[in-house]
């Protein structure tokens, strides 16, 4: 079976500092991954997703996430944080099948 | 072109009565999912639907839960006799194929509340 785990329900970071939201999964066969952010009350977005290929993935809004197959990482950076990041971000894993398997959700809050 | 359509936004039922959920794809799109939030939690997959066909409804609860996608029309989740744990975001979610390599498109939400 599938699972995602992120690590930490609640990251806050100065505006401009560096986001980094973990996640690991768990998958029996080659996963692909994703990253979705959900504004309060409104749905989910993609920020940007792995397949296959270039194991360094850009995404919307100047987030990046590296999927390393060792660690069974897809951890969410991005370099200087802006009031306008602050949501949730939930990290997804598809095993090749059509569900997407969500973590938890980790809440950003970015102060001033 | 516009994105996933769910309505109601917001709704209420008491206890025992029934809801029904609307779903429209966006254009193009033949795969429907619904997801349900609950507080705190991520999104837990419910049932995956094509066009007059469910494909997998291994996250459905096994009473009371019943998903379609008519081949006209919007896809319908409908929750008979509602209690109180029931009380959640449901989310709809579509892909124009379903391959797993497409990303699915998430739609607003519709919050149902059970009084």
């Amino acid at each position: 079976a599938q699972s995602v785990t992120q690590l930490g329900s609640h990251v806050s970071v100065s505006e401009g500092a560096l986001v980094l939201l973990r996640c690991n999964y768990s998958s029996s066969v080659p996963p692909y991954l994703f990253w979705y952010v959900q504004y309060p009350n409104q749905g989910l977005q993609l920020l940007l997703k792995y397949t296959t290929g270039a194991t360094l993935v850009k995404g919307i809004n100047g987030f990046e996430a590296e999927f390393k197959k060792s660690e069974t990482s897809f951890h969410l950076t991005k370099p200087s944080a802006h009031m306008s990041d602050a949501a949730e971000y939930f990290c997804a894993v598809s095993p090749r099948s059509e569900k997407l398997v969500f973590g938890k959700g980790t809440k950003l809050t970015v102060n001033p | 072109n516009a994105g996933v359509m769910q309505n109601p936004r917001h709704l209420v039922r008491r206890r025992g009565q029934e809801a029904r959920l609307r779903c429209s794809p966006m254009k193009g799109h033949s795969h429907v999912y619904w997801y349900r939030q609950l507080p705190e939690e991520g999104l837990k997959f419910m049932v995956y639907l094509q066009k007059e066909n469910i494909i997998d409804e291994s996250g459905m609860p096994k009473e009371r839960f019943s998903a379609e996608f008519p081949k006209e029309g919007p896809s319908i989740l409908r929750i008979q006799q509602v209690v109180r744990g029931d009380s959640a975001a449901y989310f709809c979610a579509s892909s124009p194929m379903g391959t797993g390599d497409y990303e699915q498109y998430f739609g607003p939400g519709t919050r149902l509340t059970v009084t």
